[in-house]
């Protein structure tokens, strides 16, 4: 089946534009994870939507950034105002959610967007 | 506050030589671990996660809560091991925390 896309690949834009990030998770995945990947500072975590809760908001790292997950699927990924520090690639991943515990299982990485800020 | 560290951002071993990469972590609750790859031009993807105690590929990882670490072992490297290892904390909101990852190359 098919696995997690994330349009666009590359993005470039000129600081102070805005620009928004789409993650197609996989479907009947109830979580879904957003992360920046910058040379040399792995995988930070910006946000995470679990089924209809109040996502946990507690990795982004300023009011610039946002997101939403529209029905539960297609998610959204927004950086207002971009600055030069916001280059990097974002990387979107999707799991399930066991019935019991409700723990997430194994994250499916999606391949990501290198945004470029200039 | 969960934290993951990876003290090395490089590794590199010649074939067949055995490879440890160190993951040591800071939790309060009951974590769960993990080791992702991503291999050139791959996607990132899991590799094996403490829970399983299984091996994959060869890799092997077990966590001593003691030492607070999830060290990733292979007793004989290979070529096509060379990626970037991530090792990530999965707390009990589900909330994952990732490390700086570590580049390993193993050299012919």
């Amino acid at each position: 089946g098919a696995g997690v896309s994330q349009s666009p690949s590359n993005k470039v834009t000129e600081k102070g534009k805005d620009v928004e990030l789409r993650c197609d998770p996989i479907s009947g995945h109830t979580a879904l994870y957003w992360y920046r990947q910058s040379l040399g500072q792995g995988l930070e975590f910006l946000i995470y939507f679990q089924g209809n809760s109040a996502p946990d908001k507690s990795g982004l790292p300023s009011d610039r950034f946002s997101a939403e997950r529209t029905g539960g699927s297609v998610s959204t990924l927004t950086i207002q105002r971009t600055q030069q520090e916001d280059s990097a690639v974002y990387l979107c991943a999707s799991s399930v959610t066991s019935s019991s515990g409700g723990r997430t299982d194994t994250q499916y990485f999606g391949p990501g967007t290198r945004l470029t800020v200039l | 506050a969960q934290r993951v560290t990876q003290p090395e951002k490089l590794l590199s071993v010649f074939k067949g030589a055995p490879v440890e990469l160190k993951c040591n972590y800071s939790y309060s609750g009951s974590p769960e671990l993990f080791w992702y790859v991503q291999y050139s031009r791959q996607r990132l993807q899991l590799l094996l996660r403490h829970i399983s105690r299984e091996s994959i590929k060869g890799f092997t990882a077990d966590l001593n809560k003691g030492e607070t670490s999830f060290h990733l072992k292979k007793p004989f490297a290979q070529e096509e091991d060379s990626a970037m290892y991530y090792c990530a904390l999965r707390g009990n909101n589900n909330d994952m925390r990732f490390g700086a990852g570590t580049r390993l190359t193993v050299k012919p």
